[in-house]
């Protein structure tokens, strides 16, 4: 089945500072979704990209889906962006059935 | 809110006792998934029913664990005889009404705690 790395796991940021985080797939998926999990366990939605690039507000998304990677990108990061950053896929001729990733924790410290 | 509702939200129970979770997903749409969490891990799949119909399980899913989706609406995952491994997050996710991409949106879960 499909693999999904992503990196860094931990990752420890100033308030004010920017951060990357990288999803790489080990085949390419038909849908890929990023996650934010907040301390009481919800999954937050933040982009749904299985292609090309998004933005919202500080957060924007790109995948480049023929290199089966993507990438999240937080600007000026805030204390409230703490928590666990999640990307997934689901593979070709699947149900849809995500496969997660093991996350990136994201510590901002004010 | 992403209009996928679960209950109870916590569970707490002694090994070797049934529990049983529901999910209420976004209404009208006739796809639903189940995953499990633990600690530190992101979540795995677990089964997905397509209107009443489950049409595939992981092989987390032992022989303890059944879901249903009567009507195709809610569902409910039974676990039995539990034992502490069991102790995880339950999630359950649909894509919105309408929806004819999969995008997936998720409830906020239920956490079961095997003593």
């Amino acid at each position: 089945g499909i693999q999904v790395e992503q990196s860094p796991p931990d990752l420890i940021l100033q308030e004010g500072a920017n951060s990357t985080l990288r999803c790489n797939f080990s085949d390419s998926v038909n849908n890929l979704q990023w996650f934010h999990q907040n301390p009481w366990g919800q999954l937050i939605n933040l982009f749904y990209i299985p292609s090309g690039t998004k933005q919202n507000g500080r957060l924007s998304a790109t995948t480049v889906a023929t290199e089966r990677y993507s990438l999240l990108y937080i600007s000026s990061s805030q204390t409230t962006d703490s928590g666990v950053y999640f990307c997934a896929g689901s593979g070709w001729g699947s149900q849809g059935n995500l496969i997660f990733g093991k996350g990136t924790k994201l510590s901002v410290k004010p | 809110d992403t209009g996928v509702s679960q209950d109870p939200r916590h569970k707490i129970t002694k090994r070797g006792q049934n529990v049983t979770f529901r999910c209420d997903p976004i209404s009208e749409h006739n796809r639903l998934y189940w995953y499990r969490q633990t600690l530190g891990q992101g979540p795995e799949f677990l089964t997905y029913f397509q209107n009443e119909a489950q049409l595939e399980k992981s092989r987390l899913l032992s022989d303890r664990f059944s879901a249903e989706r009567p009507k195709g609406s809610f569902s409910t995952l039974e676990i039995q005889r539990t034992e502490q491994g069991d102790s995880a997050m339950y999630l359950c996710a649909s894509p919105p009404s309408g929806s004819s991409y999969n995008e997936q949106f998720f409830g906020p879960g239920t956490r079961l705690t095997v003593l």
